[in-house]
């Protein structure tokens, strides 16, 4: 089946570690993107992706870092630099952006600080 | 910037109720605005999408509205079963970014 597959579903953070999260989709989709969803909040862009190669930053990049080396994959870094990484986080997909197409998510990853 | 608006926050209901959740956004420049259910601990999946240009959409007993004017857009849920039990989210499309409401958390009561 296709789909977005987000690991681990659970991650623990110690003081000055980066951890990162990984996305990987088999729905050949141009886009794709990371949120952030913290309680009582809705979710927040922090970098997505339409091409190969090429990221934009969000309204939340930083402390993140991303990489888009394969269509399928585009893994996310929370860098010892955010400091408060605790959150659920999201991976998203779409055909191509502002193309009317529905966002498919993965099931997320939730951080926490050990 | 777009902001998008969630009213009530939680909502209850007896099983069989028809019920609607509300929207609300503050920039009518959008290309879309998507309707999604989270499930705990879940991610998101996709209910309906309306393009601008749409005024509404239907999938099963889910009927979805968007008056693009005054900014808001409704979901009509019919009937509802214990198993629609969830957070509903809106979502608009707007400039090169996605913007989320809050969700209204769902419970429908047997």
């Amino acid at each position: 089946d296709g789909g977005i597959t987000q690991s681990p579903k659970y991650l623990f953070r110690k003081e000055g570690q980066n951890v990162t999260l990984s996305c990987e989709q088999n729905l050949n989709h141009d886009a794709m993107y990371w949120y952030r969803q913290d309680p009582g909040q809705g979710l927040r862009l922090i970098y997505y992706s339409q091409i190969v190669n090429d990221f934009q930053k969000g309204d939340i990049a930083e402390g993140y870092s991303v990489s888009r080396e394969k269509k399928e994959s585009f893994p996310l870094t929370v860098t010892s630099a955010q400091k408060n990484p605790t959150a659920f986080y999201l991976c998203a997909s779409s055909t191509y952006r502002g193309r009317n197409q529905p966002q498919h998510f993965g099931d997320g990853t939730r951080l926490s600080i050990l | 910037k777009q902001e998008v608006t969630q009213i009530p926050a939680a909502l209850s209901v007896p099983e069989g109720e028809n019920l609607v959740l509300n929207c609300s956004f503050t920039d009518s420049a959008i290309y879309n605005l998507q309707w999604f259910r989270q499930d705990p601990g879940k991610g998101l999946t996709s209910l309906l999408l309306i393009q601008s240009s749409q005024r509404e959409q239907t999938s099963g007993r889910l009927n979805a509205s968007l008056d693009k004017s005054s900014g808001r857009s409704t979901l009509y849920i019919a009937a509802s079963q214990p198993g629609d039990s969830a957070t509903y989210l809106c979502a608009v499309e707007t400039g090169n970014q996605f913007y989320f409401g809050t969700g209204t958390s769902l419970t429908v009561i047997p």
